[in-house]
C-alpha cells in the first residue's frame, strides 16, 4: 500500500523556465493538499483540490502558479516562469474525504532549486 | 503577526530527560490542533489531532495536551531516535471541514543525545 507518492524528489531549473511537480495521493483518496516550505519557515497551504475541482486556492500566488487534479493521473502543481523566490520544498498531502478528523498523509516532497 | 507559534525553536535533551515543546496560537475560533513529525528530507508524519481544551492524547513516549490559548507536546524518557522537527498546526472554525487549509507553526527542532 503505497504512501502518497511525490516526484521528482529534487528538480533543478533555470530562472524563466516552468516546473512541473507531481502527487500521486494514496490508493483511495480524493483529496489533495499543496503546500510549501521555504527554508526557516513553516509549511504555508496552497491549494486544496478533489477530482477535477479546486476546492481553495486562497494560498497560490495570483500569477504564474496552477493546480489541477484531473480525473485520471496524478495531480500536477505548475509554476511557469519561475524565479529564484519559487525555490522550497513543496509538500503533497492527501486524504480520503474532507472531514477534520481525517488524517492527511503526507509525501516525501519535491525540493525545486531555481538557478 | 503570526498566528501559530512554536517554541523552543530548538531543543537538545539528553536520552531519558523529559521535556515539554509548546505552541501558542491566536485564531478566532479553532476547530482542531496537530501535531506532526518531520525528519530531515522528509514529509511531516501525523502524530495527534486535538479538538476542545482540556483534551489530551499520548502515543509511546509523547502526550499532547490542549488549552484555549496553546498547546503541549510531552516527551517522556525521549531516545535518541524521538530527533526530529516537531510541526504544530491548526484550522480555524471557519473552514469547511477539511484538513486542507492548516496553519502550521515553524516548528521545534529536537535532538536527543544519547
Amino acid at each position: 500500500n503505497a504512501g502518497v507518492m511525490q516526484n521528482p524528489r529534487h528538480l533543478v531549473r533555470r530562472r524563466g523556465q516552468e516546473a512541473r511537480l507531481r502527487c500521486s495521493p494514496m490508493k483511495g483518496h480524493s483529496h489533495v493538499y499543496w503546500y510549501r516550505q521555504l527554508p526557516e519557515e513553516g509549511l504555508k497551504f496552497m491549494v486544496y483540490l478533489q477530482k477535477e475541482n479546486i476546492i481553495d486556492e486562497s494560498g497560490m500566488p495570483k500569477e504564474r502558479f496552477s493546480a489541477e487534479f484531473p480525473k485520471e493521473g496524478p495531480s500536477i502543481l505548475r509554476i511557469q516562469q519561475v524565479v529564484r523566490g519559487d525555490s522550497a520544498a513543496y509538500f503533497c498531502a492527501s486524504s480520503p474525504n474532507g472531514e477534520v478528523d481525517t488524517e492527511a498523509f503526507f509525501g516525501q516532497g519535491t525540493r525545486l532549486t531555481v538557478v | 503577526e503570526d498566528q501559530v507559534t512554536q517554541s523552543p525553536e530548538a531543543l537538545r535533551l539528553q536520552e531519558g530527560e523529559s521535556s515539554s515543546l509548546n505552541c501558542s496560537y491566536t485564531v478566532s475560533g479553532l476547530r482542531g490542533l496537530f501535531w506532526y513529525r518531520q525528519d530531515p528530507g522528509k514529509g511531516p508524519e501525523f502524530l495527534f489531532t486535538l479538538y476542545s481544551a482540556g483534551e489530551e492524547k499520548e502515543k509511546e513516549r509523547l502526550k499532547a495536551t490542549l488549552t484555549k490559548k496553546e498547546s503541549f507536546l510531552h516527551i517522556t524518557a525521549p531516545k535518541p531516535e524521538d530527533s526530529a522537527t516537531y510541526l504544530c498546526a491548526v484550522q480555524e472554525d471557519n473552514y469547511g471541514g477539511s484538513q486542507g487549509n492548516l496553519i502550521f507553526g515553524k516548528g521545534t527542532k529536537l535532538s536527543v543525545k544519547p
